[in-house]
């Protein structure tokens, strides 16, 4: 069990450009959640996977916003055109689906949009 | 809708003194409860649980009693210590949304002075 992973740790991007993150959840874990937190606030939910299946989103996940996971394994959230407002860590966690209900959390990937 | 509502910080203590980090919830049917930590630049790591009313999740000093007749969660600690300098979340997870996005607290500072 090596843990939730995520890449980058941190990215600097300009008003405009794309970015994508990547998580890797543990692996026995079917289950894949992104969060984003901003300063001074709890974490809030953005999307939930199960297996491939995206099964929920968050209204915070505007059409600039996607999430995909392909094979069931990592996932991908990517921003187009960033806008300053997008400027936030942004967390992913993994759960399994044997009744166990706890989330495990990656270091994050902080955003700065200039 | 569900939410959770935590003591505002910062909380500054001096070493061995008593914790406690207020955490009321508000959710319909019987919810699961967490405590996250999540130390500087650091994602957020389980602290304990709490998955039925009476419940009392308990770590590393720490313990949390699950009242649904207050719906509280307060989080506990009789003697901290500098290393327990975090930011401390409460969460919880609806009963109808198994599986789904955790609701969290906008998190409590807590600075532990020597």
């Amino acid at each position: 069990d090596t843990g939730v992973s995520q890449d980058p740790r941190h990215k600097i991007t300009k008003r405009g450009q794309n970015v994508t993150f990547r998580c890797d959840p543990i692996s026995e874990h079917n289950r894949l959640y992104w969060y984003r937190q901003t300063l001074g606030q709890g974490p809030e939910f953005l999307t939930y996977f199960q297996n491939e299946a995206q099964l929920e989103k968050s209204r915070l996940l505007s059409d600039r916003f996607s999430a995909e996971r392909p094979k069931g394994s990592f996932s991908t959230l990517e921003i187009q055109r960033t806008e300053q407002g997008d400027s936030a860590m942004y967390l992913c966690a993994s759960s399994s689906e044997r009744g166990e209900e706890t989330q495990y959390f990656g270091p994050g990937t902080r955003l700065l949009v200039l | 809708g569900d939410s959770v509502t935590q003591m505002e910080g910062p909380v500054t203590l001096s070493e061995e003194a008593f914790l406690t980090i207020n955490c009321t919830y508000t959710a319909t049917g019987y919810p699961s409860l967490f405590w996250y930590v999540q130390y500087p630049g650091e994602g957020l790591q389980l602290l304990l649980k709490a998955t039925k009313a009476d419940d009392k999740g308990s770590n590393k000093g720490f313990e949390a009693t699950y009242r649904k007749e207050t719906t509280s969660f307060h989080l506990e600690k009789g003697s901290v210590q500098v290393s327990d300098s975090a930011v401390y979340f409460c969460a919880l997870l609806g009963s109808y949304n198994q599986g789904g996005k955790l609701i969290f607290g906008q998190g409590t500072e807590l600075s532990v002075k020597p």
